[in-house]
């Protein structure tokens, strides 16, 4: 079956730091990849659609300048989380689509993100 | 624009009982339904989904849903819970006429007890 993995599963950083997270699809190409953020005992929020090639869409209220979305391949795309503050902290998820129209969302296992 | 509302944040059953978990939906266009569970710290797992063919849905782990129209619901439904089945539960819409864009509900934390 497809598989998306994220790395890292955890990490914690200081406050001010950049973090990157990496949304890999390992037995297909993803053309289309999409990023969540859920909140502790809350459901998830898509934050932004990101296309192979070009600029990622950011859904209303998040802050593309802080939250960095790069797709430069058809398997691998990166959310950077610039000057991280503690309310940044979340647990990030990223799902990805086989083909253009997707057949069905495959999601990674998660990136828990701490800033301190 | 769609919604999901899951009636209920925390559902507790006993081990073998039936598992009944709500899910009511809005949305403008006919709707692709799906269910998906996560454990702790994990992602989510595709356990069942609606796009329109039969309206009572079977998924993965004996778990089913079915999809009434006229309720505007997709509750999701198995016969005898185990305890490997305590997670959380979210029910998702997507209104693009695919599987992409999805709308989640709130999620219901499914406790099993001996």
């Amino acid at each position: 079956g497809a598989v998306v993995s994220q790395h890292p599963s955890w990490v914690i950083c200081k406050s001010g730091t950049s973090v990157k997270i990496e949304c890999r699809s390992l037995d297909f190409q993803a053309t289309t990849m999409f990023w969540y953020r859920q909140f502790p005992k809350q459901s998830l929020m898509l934050m932004a659609t990101s296309n192979e090639g070009s600029k990622a869409t950011y859904e209303q209220g998040v802050e593309k300048d802080k939250f960095l979305i790069n797709h430069a391949s058809l398997t691998l795309s990166t959310l950077t989380v610039t000057s991280a503050h503690p309310e940044d902290s979340s647990f990030y998820i990223c799902s990805a689509i086989i083909g253009l129209s997707g057949t069905e969302a495959f999601f990674g296992q998660g990136t828990r993100l701490t800033v301190v | 624009a769609q919604s999901v509302t899951q009636l209920g944040s925390h559902v507790s059953v006993s081990e073998g009982a039936l598992v009944l978990l709500r899910c009511n939906y809005s949305s403008s266009v006919p709707p692709y339904l799906f269910w998906y569970v996560q454990y702790p710290n994990q992602g989510l797992q595709l356990l069942l989904k609606y796009t329109s063919a039969a309206t009572l849905v079977k998924g993965i782990n004996g778990f089913e849903a079915e999809f009434k129209k006229s309720e505007t619901s997709f509750h999701l439904t198995k016969p005898s819970a185990h305890m490997s089945d305590a997670a959380e539960y979210f029910c998702a819409v997507s209104d693009r006429g695919g599987y992409s864009t999805l709308t989640f509900g709130k999620g219901t934390m499914l406790l099993v007890s001996p």
